[in-house]
């Protein structure tokens, strides 16, 4: 696919458990983001990778939140020890260089919280 | 810290009828700004970017401008069609202190009724 895709698209956790969320993006894209977003709300910024380097992480909730691109491709988010106020749509996106060129957005997956 | 706000939040308008969206913000230290649109249950699929030395941009029937200095966009659609239903979000990305750190706003639903 010549698209942003992420897996899994619905996910459902009872409370306390962990999760991975996954990210491919556009081949050969060097920057990577994540993006959580609240009902109702716009996007917030999380973190981004450049190549396999984590470069800002600001954004990112709590220490129960972690990402990786341990190959400067795949992306995976990981939530650990989930809570009902994790329940979002994480979205995540590539641009082909730095941060600052254009960004093209996955479908997201809509993580629910039990 | 940037903040972004959507006027309307919501809109319904009937097909054919010209309509504006709103987008302020507060710091007007950008480097570009962006419009996208979101489906339900889509990801966001970009229309303009204008950077931040640009006045406006044009695609088809969808006109976005640009006021640095008043810190504010406006995004305008002709003779709307209900397939421009959705929800519309625009996005500022600062000139300083990190790139990714891209602040939306909360977005305006526009529903367009044939």
């Amino acid at each position: 696919g010549a698209g942003v895709s992420q897996s899994p698209r619905y996910k459902v956790a009872k409370r306390g458990q962990d999760v991975a969320l996954r990210c491919d993006p556009i081949s050969g894209h060097v920057s990577l983001f994540w993006y959580q977003q609240a009902l109702g709300q716009g996007p917030e910024f999380l973190t981004y990778f450049q190549n396999e380097a984590q470069l800002d992480k600001s954004g990112l909730p709590s220490d129960r939140f972690f990402a990786e691109r341990p190959e400067g491709s795949v992306s995976t988010l990981k939530i650990q020890r989930t809570q009902q106020e994790d329940s979002a749509v994480y979205l995540c996106a590539s641009s082909l260089q730095g941060p600052h060129n254009e960004q093209f957005f996955g479908p997201g997956t809509r993580l629910t919280v039990l | 810290k940037q903040e972004v706000t959507q006027i309307p939040a919501a809109l319904s308008v009937p097909e054919g009828e010209n309509l504006v969206l709103n987008c302020s913000f507060t710091d007007s230290a950008i480097y570009n700004l962006q419009w996208f649109r979101q489906d339900p249950g889509k990801g966001l699929t970009s229309l303009l970017l204008i950077q931040s030395s640009q006045r406006e941009q044009t695609s088809g029937r969808l006109n976005a401008s640009l006021d640095k200095s008043s810190g504010r966009s406006t995004l305008y659609i002709a003779a709307s069609q209900p397939g421009d239903s959705a929800t519309y979000l625009c996005a500022v990305r600062p000139n300083s202190g990190g790139y990714q750190k891209v602040t939306f706003g909360t977005g305006t639903k526009l529903q367009v009724i044939p």
